[in-house]
């Protein structure tokens, strides 16, 4: 079982709108949380990284929230556009020393005009 | 500024041959990682290297090896392809040996299809 869970698999907003995205992990122990954007056919891009004491944090219209106690993090995507059409992976690090990263299956994200 | 570059970004291969898959990057990492990505499946580590001349297995290792001769190359090498190889392959370089707590930069990817 994927220690990594993320929802809803996909979703279709309209321009303009927001959205949340859902992240549910059991990774323990636990050391930080990133949350990627995946274009289609292209790799990976970092949107934030947290650490196990940080509760939110943004980039421009991407804002993610973390609960440690209750292991689960959103990321809210604000006054979509057509750009934000992507897969959002949510990634948890292991809190070993190397810090082994477990990826959820990602939600993908369909913006309409 | 190129990053990670990945080649090539597509093959079609036939079921038995040898394959490899090459990344390079410019960004001066010690660490670089492989990864396959399936549908419906997080992200996968097939191999990594901490640092030039080093390399360990990840969750997928079987079938695949690596070579770390320089920090800027990273080829992954598939000795006898088969079917369920089919995948998109990511290659990704960190500032840190460990895995997390460096920020990971990912090429643009390779979708092998093998038949």
């Amino acid at each position: 079982k994927n220690q990594v869970e993320q929802s809803p698999q996909s979703l279709i907003i309209l321009e303009g709108k927001n959205c949340t995205l859902q992240c549910n992990y059991t990774v323990s122990p636990f050391s930080n949380l990133r949350w990627y954007k995946q274009d289609t056919g292209r790799g990976p891009v970092s949107l934030t990284i947290m650490t196990f004491s940080e509760n939110t944090k943004s980039n421009g219209r991407y804002t993610a929230t973390l609960d440690a106690d209750t292991k689960q993090s959103s990321l809210h995507i604000t006054a979509s556009q057509l750009s934000d059409s992507a897969s959002y992976i949510c990634v948890v690090s292991a809190g070993d020393s190397w810090g082994k990263l477990q990826f959820g299956a990602g939600t993908q994200v369909v913006v309409t005009p | 500024i190129a990053g990670i570059t990945q080649a090539p970004t597509s093959q079609i291969l036939a079921a038995g041959r040898r394959m490899t898959l090459r990344c390079t990057q410019d960004m001066r990492h010690n660490a670089m990682y492989w990864y396959r990505q399936d549908l419906g499946l997080g992200l996968r580590l097939i191999h990594y290297s901490n640092t030039a001349g080093t390399t360990g297995k990840g969750e997928v290792p079987d079938g695949y090896s690596v070579s770390r001769a320089n920090t800027d190359d990273f080829p992954l090498t598939l000795a006898s392809a088969v079917p369920s190889q089919t995948s998109v392959y990511f290659c990704a370089s960190s500032d840190s040996a460990l895995a997390g707590w460096g920020e990971q930069f990912f090429g643009p990817g390779t979708r092998l299809t093998v038949l």
